[in-house]
């Protein structure tokens, strides 16, 4: 059974630190990993999809990478901004889309 | 990328009522979902919504208290059925081509 594990569970930087957050799942065997953003309330924002036959994708600030054979994942965020503060989830998604979501990493960024 | 349209986005109801929540998506999908988000905790899926056929639901998950609607490629009911507080939840459509897109979820509390 695939499991989903995001390190760490709350984080909280001053603004334009770069940080990296984890995702690490037990069964390589993913179709593809999908990062996403979430605000309280509110409902997910994609960020970021990369294929299983791919090792990283970048948007912006954002540079996510995949390691298959480790089962691993990191998001990195340049130049954190207080507009950043969210939950971001990390989900694989299996060949029949299915998605199985971490925990979530809820980030503060402070002026 | 899709577009997804959920509603109602918010309600209140009375246990023991149902609640009917709509998801419309702007283009032809293969694959919708239906995600349920506990207070505090990340998203489960609830079940598969197949066009033109019976839901496939997850383990935890009944057709009695969750039925499903899949008319058309474009267009999902999830009902949320002899409600309790218990239900009280965020619930999510998503559809998924290849890159999972969310509606913006129906924040449900039962009283």
């Amino acid at each position: 059974k695939q499991e989903v594990t995001q390190i760490p569970a709350a984080l909280s930087v001053p603004e334009g630190e770069n940080l990296v957050l984890n995702c690490s799942f037990t069964d390589s065997a993913i179709y593809n990993l999908q990062w996403f953003r979430q605000d309280p309330g509110k409902g997910l924002t994609s960020l970021l999809l990369i294929q299983s036959s791919q090792r990283e994708q970048t948007s912006g600030r954002l540079n996510a990478s995949l390691d298959k054979s480790s089962g691993r994942s990191t998001l990195y965020i340049a130049a954190s901004q207080p507009g950043d503060s969210a939950t971001y989830l990390c989900a694989v998604i299996s060949n029949t889309g299915k998605l199985i979501f971490g925990q979530g990493t809820t980030l503060q960024v402070k002026p | 990328s899709a577009v997804i349209s959920q509603k109602p986005s918010r309600d209140i109801c009375q246990r023991g009522t149902s609640l009917t929540i709509q998801c419309q998506v702007d283009s032809q999908v293969t694959m919708m979902f239906w995600y349920r988000q506990q207070p505090g905790q990340s998203l489960t899926l609830i079940a598969t919504a197949n066009q033109g056929s019976e839901a496939t639901y997850e383990s935890g998950f009944v057709i009695d208290k969750f039925p499903i609607s899949r008319p058309n490629l474009t267009f999902s009911t999830l009902t949320v059925s002899n409600m309790s507080p218990e239900d009280s939840s965020i619930y999510l459509c998503s559809a998924s081509p290849d890159e999972a897109f969310f509606g913006q979820g129906t924040r449900l509390t039962v009283v």
